[in-house]
């Protein structure tokens, strides 16, 4: 199993571009999640689903959309990036059965 | 909702010794406590987690003990090495809600 895969690793924009980070897993998971890491914040969550078709706001949710499409992907999308979302993104996945949340290795987005 | 704050920021510690981080939390819902290890450039990798039925939880050279009625929770770690350098984080939810509320981090280094 690859576990929970994000594209790009790296990726820079300028204010007002869109992008999407995508996120896959092949854990068959229900649950899947976004995270941002910025320093001395720890992980904050802006948004997640418990399962295809239905998503719901984290922490800070604002700026970012969502879908659910299939069970594997979890796209989270900048409409328009401000460099208040520059920051590490992490995207993760977990059973239903217990709590464990296994992460993906990150995107690191830079909005200029 | 939930507020986690983790001590210290961070931890230099000589190999061989000892290392605790200590968390504490608001809600008193929460009775899921999840600790991660992040090393450099990857995601967060759950190493031990405790649930709100027992005190303490040992597994190898780590362990967490939870204090439900102070609203707090430590991660010892025994006997420190090399590769435990990194940046740990507590988390806590309510069980099974998967909606986890990250402390903000401690940098663990361990000096040869």
């Amino acid at each position: 199993n690859a576990g929970v895969t994000q594209t790009p690793k790296f990726q820079v924009l300028k204010t007002g571009q869109s992008m999407t980070l995508q996120c896959a897993q092949d854990m068959n998971h229900e649950y899947m999640s976004w995270y941002r890491q910025d320093p001395g914040m720890g992980l904050r969550l802006i948004h997640y689903s418990v399962g295809a078709g239905i998503t719901d706001q984290g922490e800070v949710p604002n700026g970012y959309n969502v879908s659910r499409s299939t069970t594997e992907d979890f796209p989270l999308r900048l409409l328009s990036a401000a460099p208040s979302q520059t920051s590490v993104y992490f995207c993760a996945s977990s059973s239903t059965d217990n709590n464990e949340q296994f992460f993906g290795p990150g995107t690191r987005l830079t909005v200029l | 909702g939930e507020n986690v704050e983790q001590h210290p920021s961070t931890l230099s510690v000589q190999e061989g010794d000892s290392a605790v981080i200590k968390c504490t939390y608001s809600d008193s819902a929460s009775n899921y406590f999840p600790w991660y290890k992040q090393e450099l450039g990857k995601g967060p990798q759950l190493i031990i987690d405790i649930r709100s039925n027992v005190g303490e939880k040992k597994d190898q050279r780590i362990a967490v003990t939870l204090n439900k009625t102070a609203k707090h929770f430590s991660l010892h770690i025994t006997e420190t090495q090399p590769e435990d350098s990194a940046v740990y984080f507590c988390a806590a939810s309510l069980a099974y809600d998967y909606k986890l509320s990250f402390g903000a981090g401690t940098t663990v280094t361990v000096r040869a």
